[in-house]
């Protein structure tokens, strides 16, 4: 079975440039979650979906930072426009439902110059 | 409000040795779900273990094994014969269905290194 699918693995990019992450989840789930791991503030939720609907965005940092879902299959993460602070590993996981263990995806390593 | 600590910011043993990660938790609510994940240096995160607040049972899964104790509140995990390959970030979270449903809180987790 397919596990979570991120892409790009790595993204290179300067700042001011925007940036698309784009995750497909395991089919059949129905809640999607974005989270960003740094060093300094480890591993912080951005947001959830649960059935394409987002329920809890409060972990988005700012406004330069959105997040659309728009069918079961497929989540994008945008930052427009990107700033070096954004420099991160940011995961996709997504569960089968309430209670459910999470499945994340590979991530994708954010290097903003 | 939710909140799991993992004490242990790093743990070095020698392979073979005996090791136990430490996960104390806080929730107002009755049912709840408590979860372990790995993330080796590759970087994945890959889980490992899910427990209810209702089943208390220890689990054993190889040379793998998890404590719950709702009297201290701790999901404790413990590697026996430890290994090489066990060096990993270990994450203990949490998860309340009520309120926010569905979202986790990730302990800052634990860096266990394991030298031959």
């Amino acid at each position: 079975d397919a596990g979570v699918i991120q892409s790009p693995r790595h993204e290179v990019t300067e700042m001011g440039q925007e940036v698309t992450l784009r995750c497909k989840p395991i089919s059949g789930h129905n809640s999607l979650f974005w989270y960003r791991q740094t060093m300094m503030r480890g591993l912080e939720l951005l947001i959830y979906f649960n059935n394409n609907v987002p329920i809890d965005d409060s972990g988005m940092p700012e406004d330069r930072f959105s997040a659309k879902m728009p069918n079961a299959s497929f989540s994008t993460l945008k930052i427009q426009p990107s700033e070096p602070r954004d420099s991160a590993v940011y995961f996709c996981a997504s569960s089968l439902a309430r209670g459910q263990p999470q499945h994340f995806g590979d991530g994708t390593r954010l290097s903003i110059l | 409000a939710q909140k799991v600590t993992q004490a242990q910011t790093e743990i070095s043993v020698v392979e073979k040795e005996d090791v136990t990660l430490d996960c104390v938790y806080e929730t107002r609510d009755t049912t709840y779900y408590l979860f372990w994940y790995k993330q080796p240096p590759s970087g994945e995160l890959v889980f490992l273990i899910r427990r209810n607040s209702f089943d208390e049972q220890n689990e054993i899964s190889g040379r793998y094994s998890w404590n719950f104790q709702k009297s201290t509140s701790s999901f404790n995990f413990t590697i026996t014969a430890s290994q090489v390959v066990d060096s990993a970030v270990y994450f203990c979270a949490l998860l309340s269905p009520s309120g926010n449903a569905g979202k986790s809180t990730f302990g800052d987790g634990t860096t266990l290194t394991v030298k031959p």
